[in-house]
């Protein structure tokens, strides 16, 4: 079965780095696009960043461009998220997310990872 | 930039009663082939998302028939013909943009149970 499985958060100083990484199994992970989706704690969900099947594609929202990279490893069946410069408002459960296309298009997120929870506090 | 709302955005209801969640959008999703990539998803308490229905109208697999999707343009329901109990959670809109692609999702519907 489809899973998703996210790790590397942590409590962090503000202004420093994290790593996340989401382990995917149970399909074949180089043909479908990803993305990374947060929530901060008690908040809604907010978009973060999308990468394309070989990495050629990213996107990034804009609370996060130019601190963030998304990157996949596909040998690895492993997706990515470096975090710099984080602020105490990146604080939140960063969930990993693979997404469908239909018709060429994207449509829809099908699986969810359980969530990492990233900490940004002195 | 896109703007999500949904109404309410608290909702209380008895088991066996009807529920309408509506979601607008501050521009058409309505694309060129016909599509409306506008998807609902559910967040149970302690949970991840979990996908409701996709483009608008379309139930996900193992979503109960209870659940549907409406709508075209900027304006959506969700609809849930008769309450369970395990359908207390948040419920969200999300619209996909695809130049350049990106999701942005509604503030999310907190329904629970009388």
């Amino acid at each position: 079965q489809v899973q998703l499985v996210e790790s590397g958060g942590g409590v962090v100083q503000p202004g420093r780095s994290l790593r996340l990484s989401c382990a995917a199994s149970g399909f074949t992970f180089r043909s479908y696009v990803m993305h990374w989706v947060r929530q901060a704690p008690g908040k809604g969900l907010e978009w973060v960043a999308f990468i394309w099947y070989d990495g050629s594609d990213k996107y990034y929202a804009d609370s996060v461009k130019g601190r963030f990279t998304i990157s996949r490893d596909n040998s690895k069946n492993t997706l990515y998220l470096e975090m710099n410069s984080l602020r105490a408002e990146d604080t939140a459960v960063y969930y990993c997310a693979r997404a469908i296309l239909v018709a060429g298009r994207q449509a829809y997120i099908d699986y969810w990872g359980q969530g990492t929870l990233g900490t940004v506090s002195s | 930039d896109i703007v999500m709302t949904q109404s309410p955005l608290s909702l209380s209801v008895t088991p066996g009663e009807p529920a309408s969640i509506s979601c607008r959008s501050s521009q058409s999703l309505l694309q060129s082939n016909g599509d409306n990539y506008l998807d609902w998803y559910l967040q149970k308490p302690g949970q991840s998302p979990q996908l409701l229905i996709y483009m608008g109208s379309n139930r996900a697999s193992g979503v109960p028939d209870r659940f549907s999707g409406s709508g075209s343009g900027t304006d959506f329901t969700l609809k849930i013909s008769r309450v369970e109990a395990e359908d207390v959670g948040v419920y969200y809109c999300m619209q996909v943009l695809q130049t350049p692609p990106s999701f942005t999702f509604g503030p999310g519907t907190k329904v629970d149970i009388k």
